[in-house]
């Protein structure tokens, strides 16, 4: 079964400073991977996607992420924070269920910028 | 982007009553839509998903006599937590998709429950 792994449950960083969100993935199939962003009181908004294309991936934001198939590594970067990226940040993998298109999150990353 | 509204965002109940939270996709018709649960530090996971006029498909361990899934129209979806109890309190997500690409996947803003 496919499967992400978040590492770290809270990154905090100086505004200004680079951002490394790390996930990496569990699969037996070239996988599809994504970033979510979630802010307070919102709903899950779709930051980047990963389909088998170019391993380097921008968003919105300024973020991006690399596919490392040899690390099974997506990890989400921004060179330089801002104090509006503070947030919630899942990654997950879309998966195949009974013919069916699912998604499978990973446990999120709090990010947290100070000033 | 489209608009999936999630209602209410918080409840309180007492144990032994019923809740139902709603999704409503605002601006397109979502012909699926999903239901997650998310505990405290960990990460949502898939209840079940929910297509127009057909019954919900519950992933494993989730109890379908529990958490009752309606979906009447191409715009609302319902889950109602029939006899809730302590164990029961979560935050619940939904969502709606626009087609087959998770890119066109959107996300409401979530329900608190707390049962009493």
């Amino acid at each position: 079964a496919q499967s992400v792994t978040q590492l770290g449950s809270h990154v905090s960083v100086s505004e200004g400073a680079l951002v490394l969100l790390r996930c990496n993935y569990s699969s037996s199939v070239p996988p599809y991977l994504f970033w979510y962003v979630q802010y307070p009181n919102q709903g899950l908004q779709l930051l980047l996607k990963y389909t088998s294309a170019a391993t380097l991936v921008k968003g919105i934001n300024g973020f991006e992420a690399e596919f490392k198939k040899s690390e099974t590594s997506f990890h989400l970067t921004k060179p330089s924070a801002h104090m509006s990226d503070a947030a919630e940040y899942f990654c997950a993998v879309s998966t195949i269920i009974q013919g069916a298109q699912k998604l499978v999150f990973g446990q999120g990353t709090r990010l947290t910028i100070n000033p | 982007g489209a608009v999936v509204s999630q209602h209410p965002s918080r409840v309180i109940c007492k144990s032994g009553t019923s809740v139902k939270i709603e999704c409503r996709s605002l601006d397109f018709q979502a012909t699926t839509m999903f239901w997650y649960r998310q505990f405290p530090k960990q990460s949502l996971m898939l209840m079940a998903t929910s297509n127009e006029g057909s019954k919900a498909t519950y992933e494993q361990g989730v109890e379908k006599d529990k958490f009752l899934i309606n979906h009447a129209s191409l715009t609302l979806s319902t889950l109602t937590v029939t006899s809730a109890h302590p164990e029961d309190s979560s935050f619940y997500i939904c969502s709606a998709s626009l087609g087959w690409d998770n890119e066109k996947l959107f996300f409401g803003s979530g329900t608190q429950l707390s049962v009493l």
